[in-house]
């Protein structure tokens, strides 16, 4: 049982690049988000998904896409990265309520990315 | 005003030491707390989950919510340097929808 894994680890991109960042989980969870982290600001939603095929904005949302084709993955888009994207990267996943862990969170082991 | 308040730090104990850390709030439909541990170049792993206000111990580990105060804590018994990390407080009121403070940054002397 991996959890939530994420890929890639660490990239570096220079400012207009693409690429996207691809988050699974194993835990047959409805629910998946996508975070960024920054010193100082905490964790800021960016996209989340609350089932297979649906998507919607977080805090954060501008700059970005997302889409869920497959209920265990969550992709995260840049089309023209920028300097200010410069962050590290969270994917999370929970489960509605109603299982033993409801309403809490489990998270991957993050994406840097810097943005040049 | 944010949501969630966490005070950054950083906190500095020796070994052995008991912490506290907090969190306030200020929505009061919030029912669901929990208390993240992250290590350095980490993702944040659930340390403690709490349902409405009480209190939770886990080991060296006791989580207490006060509902009436919007004030939730962290403590840590015997602390060990393995516990130096940032500690995330987060909330929900339902829907899956989760608000996190800041961090803690705690530092365990040997």
């Amino acid at each position: 049982n991996a959890g939530v894994t994420q890929t890639p680890k660490f990239r570096v991109l220079k400012t207009g690049q693409s690429m996207t960042l691809l988050c699974a989980q194993d835990m047959n969870h409805e629910y998946m988000y996508w975070y960024r982290q920054d010193p100082g600001m905490g964790l800021r939603l960016i996209h989340y998904s609350v089932g297979e095929g649906t998507t919607a904005k977080g805090e954060v949302p501008d700059g970005y896409n997302v889409s869920r084709l497959k209920k265990q993955n969550f992709l995260l888009g840049l089309e023209s990265a920028a300097p200010s994207q410069t962050s590290v990267y969270f994917c999370a996943s929970s489960s509605p309520t109603g299982t033993k862990y409801q309403e809490t969170q489990y998270f991957g082991p993050g994406t840097r990315l810097l943005v040049l | 005003q944010k949501e969630v308040e966490q005070d950054p730090g950083p906190l500095s104990v020796p070994e052995g030491a008991i912490v506290s850390l907090n969190c306030t709030y200020s929505n009061s439909a919030f029912q669901y707390f929990m208390w993240y541990r992250q290590y350095s170049r980490k993702g944040p792993e659930l340390l403690m989950y709490t349902y409405s206000s009480g209190n939770k111990e886990d080991g060296r580990f006791t989580a207490q919510v006060d509902k009436s105060s919007k004030y939730i804590s962290l403590f840590i018994r015997d602390s060990q340097p393995s516990d130096s990390a940032t500690y995330l407080c987060a909330m929900s009121a339902g829907f899956n929808k989760f608000y996190f403070g800041s961090g803690t940054k705690l530092n365990v002397k040997p």
